[in-house]
């Protein structure tokens, strides 16, 4: 079974600012999907980018880039020029890419983000 | 377009009652999964549903069941509730022939078992 895990239970940083939130994941299996999800107080799970593990170029989204590292099993996710709207719970999630229909997502604890004006 | 919505928002049961939570995915989609998120916790999936039937399930005991209707929608019903099934529950849709893995959510269901 695949495990996903998010090491920083809060994190916080200024407006403007850069700031990278961690993940690490256990799989045996070469070929999967990874997301960051973003959870405002108002409870909805946003996509906030996606990276195909056969893809080596790091997935970007405007201000939202990540850093993949297959061999470590690592993706951290960097949010440039933070903003109030970013303060959030961001999760970590793993998708096996042979799931059928692709809805059993594994999520990470969580990290709670805090943006300071 | 409307996306993915869930009734109710918010219910109050007690130990041992039942209930029925709905879900009705975002327009286009044929997929639909449940996920158990505890306070301050990830979502665990509990089972999705694609063509009126249970796909995948995950580690969740028998009293959790669901339904899934011609028209796509859904419902999650726990029986023989216990005080660990407080949590938000929480519908995603998809459309399985786009399998890039992106779900969207609705806002969820928050359950209270007293």
């Amino acid at each position: 079974a695949q495990t996903v895990t998010q090491s920083q239970p809060e994190m916080s940083v200024q407006e403007a600012e850069t700031v990278t939130l961690s993940c690490t994941y256990d799989t045996s299996e070469s070929d999967y999907y990874l997301f960051w999800y973003k959870q405002p107080p108002s409870r909805q799970m946003i996509l906030v980018i996606r990276q195909e593990a056969y893809k080596q170029q790091n997935a970007t989204e405007n201000r939202f880039s990540v850093n993949f590292q297959k061999a470590a099993k690592s993706f951290s996710l960097k949010i440039s020029d933070s903003q109030l709207g970013d303060a959030a719970m961001y999760f970590c999630a793993y998708r096996s890419l042979w799931e059928t229909s692709g809805s059993r997502l594994t999520f990470g604890e969580g990290t709670q983000l805090t943006v300071n004006p | 377009d409307a996306g993915v919505t869930q009734s109710p928002t918010h219910l109050i049961k007690t130990r041992g009652q039942q209930v029925t939570l709905r879900c009705s995915p975002k327009s286009g989609h044929d997929t639909v999964s449940w996920y158990q998120q505890a306070l301050g916790q990830g979502p665990q999936f509990i089972f999705q549903y694609y063509e009126e039937e249970e796909r995948q399930r995950g580690n969740f005991p028998d009293r959790f069941s669901g339904h899934q209707f011609p028209n796509y929608s859904s419902e999650l019903n726990v029986n023989a509730l216990l005080l660990g099934d407080s949590a938000l529950y929480l519908c995603a849709s998809s459309l399985v022939r786009q399998n890039t893995g992106e779900l969207f959510f609705g806002e969820g269901s928050r359950l209270t078992v007293l």
